[in-house]
């Protein structure tokens, strides 16, 4: 399996504009966390999803952020519109049966910077 | 709310000496787990401790979780260049306010760095 599949790696846009990270997680993997990382809050849940349904999005930010997933293999975090305070590195992790009994696979990363 | 504070926030030390980075948190955990990440990375999964052990090995890992004082230590013992990296503890327990969630919370991490 080739773990967590994040996309873009790298992204740069300005402030307004319409911002899509993507996530394909392990396959047969039933839950998915988004995490944003940053110097000055280290890391932080987002959201997660068990069997493509959101469970809790208390970490999302504000109403500029929404995460869907819409199969089991595909899931995004959109931001819009961007600001520069949203420029941080977005993790994406996958487990089987949730974090209380397993580890979680991490993503690369996508670096946003929003100028 | 619970969160994993892990100390020291920086660590130096030269190759085979032995290096121990702790975590604290505030609430009752159904685990506690253990991640490493390289500069620019995603972070990798060490160990996971339940709340019903003491001691877990792995390797040259050794992690103890001590649920009394909240609080768990890593240790990496033989300590190698390799090793360099930031290390997280993240806590996980079933969220009280929702019905079916939990709560998972890293901390901000331990910088290690192993000196050749």
């Amino acid at each position: 399996d080739a773990g967590v599949i994040q996309s873009p790696r790298h992204e740069v846009t300005e402030m307004g504009q319409e911002v899509t990270l993507r996530c394909k997680p392990i396959s047969g993997h039933d839950y998915l966390f988004w995490y944003r990382q940053t110097m000055m809050r280290g890391l932080e849940l987002l959201i997660y999803f068990n069997n493509n349904v959101p469970i809790d999005d208390s970490g999302m930010p504000e109403d500029r952020f929404s995460a869907k997933m819409p199969n089991a293999s595909f899931s995004t975090l959109k931001i819009q519109p961007s600001e520069p305070r949203d420029s941080a590195v977005y993790f994406c992790a996958s487990t089987l049966a949730g974090p209380l009994s397993n580890e979680q696979f991490f993503g690369p990363g996508t670096r946003l910077t929003v100028l | 709310s619970q969160q994993g504070e892990e100390d020291p926030q920086a660590l130096s030390i030269q190759e085979g000496e032995n290096a121990t980075m702790n975590c604290s948190y505030k609430t009752s955990i159904n685990n506690l787990q253990w991640y490493r990440q390289n500069s620019g990375r995603g972070l990798v999964h060490l160990i996971l401790i339940r709340s019903n052990e003491r001691e877990k090995h792995s390797g040259r890992l050794r992690v103890t979780l001590d649920t009394s004082k909240k609080s768990s230590s890593l240790l990496i013992t033989a300590s190698r260049a390799a090793d360099t990296a930031s290390y997280f503890c993240a806590t996980a327990a079933i969220h009280t306010s929702g019905a079916g969630s939990y709560q998972l919370t890293f901390g901000k991490g331990t910088k290690l760095s192993v000196i050749p």
